[in-house]
């Protein structure tokens, strides 16, 4: 898997558009770039993939530029439930284990 | 919408005691995972299981782990003899053979508490 880079935290204001941003220089042609949201005391969630130019699904949208060496995370309109930590995750597309950095803790103040 | 889920919730053992989580994976899922967090801590690979077979292992998962699918909807994990260090919360997951996600779907997790 290549080498991941983000911000270890994060604080926003409710109502507030998040931007997270992670950086693979690594990142193999055959990657996709795929984020998870933990919720403390729960278990991780996939929230989007994407492999180049722009993916968008109900929950965020991810932007990935032509290089692909980095990928920006974006959460509309956040509310105190967006608490969270974030993973950034750059790997084949297979069914394998995942392997887990220290992710984004992103903290959504009132 | 389907999920994967787990038992117990919380789990209590003394140290030496052998423990089984349980699991039951999306129906039609075919690649199912154990992963651990100790609190403050990443989530850690621990195994993956296909065709009723381990297909990769952590060096997390000694021979005090085992997995098992003992019928058509559960997956366990068994540890034969628990430490200190066990204490955490286990994750299982599932995924489907659909090979253009890298999406898997967790489980609520079981908080094992060694004493």
């Amino acid at each position: 898997l290549a080498k991941t880079t983000q911000p270890i935290s994060m604080d926003s204001y409710e109502g507030q558009e998040v931007n997270i941003t992670c950086s693979h220089n690594n990142i193999a042609t055959n990657d996709y770039i795929t984020w998870y949201q933990q919720f403390p005391s729960q278990g991780p969630r996939f929230i989007i993939q994407g492999y180049k130019t722009k993916v968008t699904n109900e929950v965020a949208s991810l932007f990935i530029p032509a290089d692909r060496k980095s990928s920006t995370l974006s959460l509309p309109r956040v509310s105190l439930s967006d608490t969270a930590v974030y993973y950034c995750l750059v790997g084949e597309v297979r069914d394998d284990k995942i392997i887990f950095g220290k992710g984004t803790r992103l903290h959504i103040l009132p | 919408e389907p999920e994967v889920t787990q038992t117990p919730s919380h789990q209590v053992t003394q140290m030496g005691q052998e423990v089984i989580l349980r699991c039951v994976p999306i129906s039609n899922h075919l690649y199912f995972y154990w992963y651990r967090q100790i609190l403050g801590q990443k989530v850690e690979f621990l195994v993956s299981f296909y065709n009723n077979e381990i297909s990769e292992k952590s060096e997390i998962f000694d021979d005090q782990f085992s997995v098992e699918r003992p019928d058509g909807s559960n997956f366990t994990l068994k540890i034969r003899s628990t430490k200190l260090e066990d204490s955490a919360m286990y994750f299982c997951a599932s995924s489907d053979s659909d090979r253009v996600s890298y999406e898997q779907y967790f489980g609520p997790g079981t908080r094992l508490t060694v004493t």
